[in-house]
């Protein structure tokens, strides 16, 4: 079945340093998207990607940081510059418009 | 800045009714509503375009109103499996891929 895989589900990191948070579909469908959520705030675009080679900061890109080299994949970056990285990240995609997103299952990242 | 959702919780009896409001400060070329079971990616409910009708899945409906760039999401007849949290997702234009907006989301529990 078609779908979006985030690995992993749950991930610790200590202050200070970096970690990639994987996403991969094989839906094909072109677009992608980081989203960050927290609690009472709902989703925030971090990074979105329209096609391969090519994405776009969203509201909150600062600190984060992303690639776009397969059709496939698109990992996430949350740097040490990133201040309050705690939080539930998702990953979506979308093919035609009017369709949706589709989103993988997310990954908790807890920063100690 | 994300549209606003109201109210921000509401708690039913199995078989009541529930409206779930979104409105946004720009105008909209699309809606779409979202709803996160806890701990689960959130999954694709429908979308209202401009100068569309009115949507209807089961016994869930929503409405598009244009010119106050509101939507409302109604939910009849609630069953428990309606319980999580609701989210509109609005997008600004009809290029390209969608880039939504999340909104703050709306918790819905329903009871027996």
């Amino acid at each position: 079945d078609g779908g979006i895989t985030q690995s992993p589900k749950y991930l610790f990191r200590k202050e200070g340093q970096n970690v990639t948070l994987s996403c991969e579909q094989n839906l094909n469908h072109d677009a992608m998207y980081w989203y960050r959520q927290d609690p009472g705030q709902g989703l925030r675009l971090i990074y979105y990607s329209q096609i391969v080679n090519d994405f776009q900061k969203g509201d909150i890109a600062e600190g984060y940081s992303v690639s776009r080299e397969k059709k496939e994949s698109f990992p996430l970056t949350v740097t040490s510059a990133q201040k309050n990285p705690t939080a539930f990240y998702l990953c979506a995609s979308s093919g035609r418009r009017h369709y949706g997103y589709t989103f993988g299952s997310g990954t908790r990242l807890t920063v100690v | 800045q994300q549209p606003v959702q109201s109210p921000q919780a509401v708690i039913l009896r199995e078989g009541e009714d529930a409206v779930i409001n979104c409105s946004s400060s720009k105008a909209l070329y699309s809606v779409h509503w979202y709803r996160q079971k806890h701990g689960e990616a959130p999954v694709f409910l429908m979308i209202l375009l401009k100068g569309g009708e009115q949507k209807g899945h089961e016994k869930i409906s929503a409405s598009f109103n244009e010119k106050k760039q509101q939507s409302s999401l109604y939910l009849t007849a609630s069953q428990l499996s309606y319980s999580g949290t609701y989210f509109c997702g609005t997008d600004i234009s009809n290029f390209g891929n969608e880039k939504l907006t999340f909104g703050t989301g709306t918790r819905l529990t329903i009871i027996p």
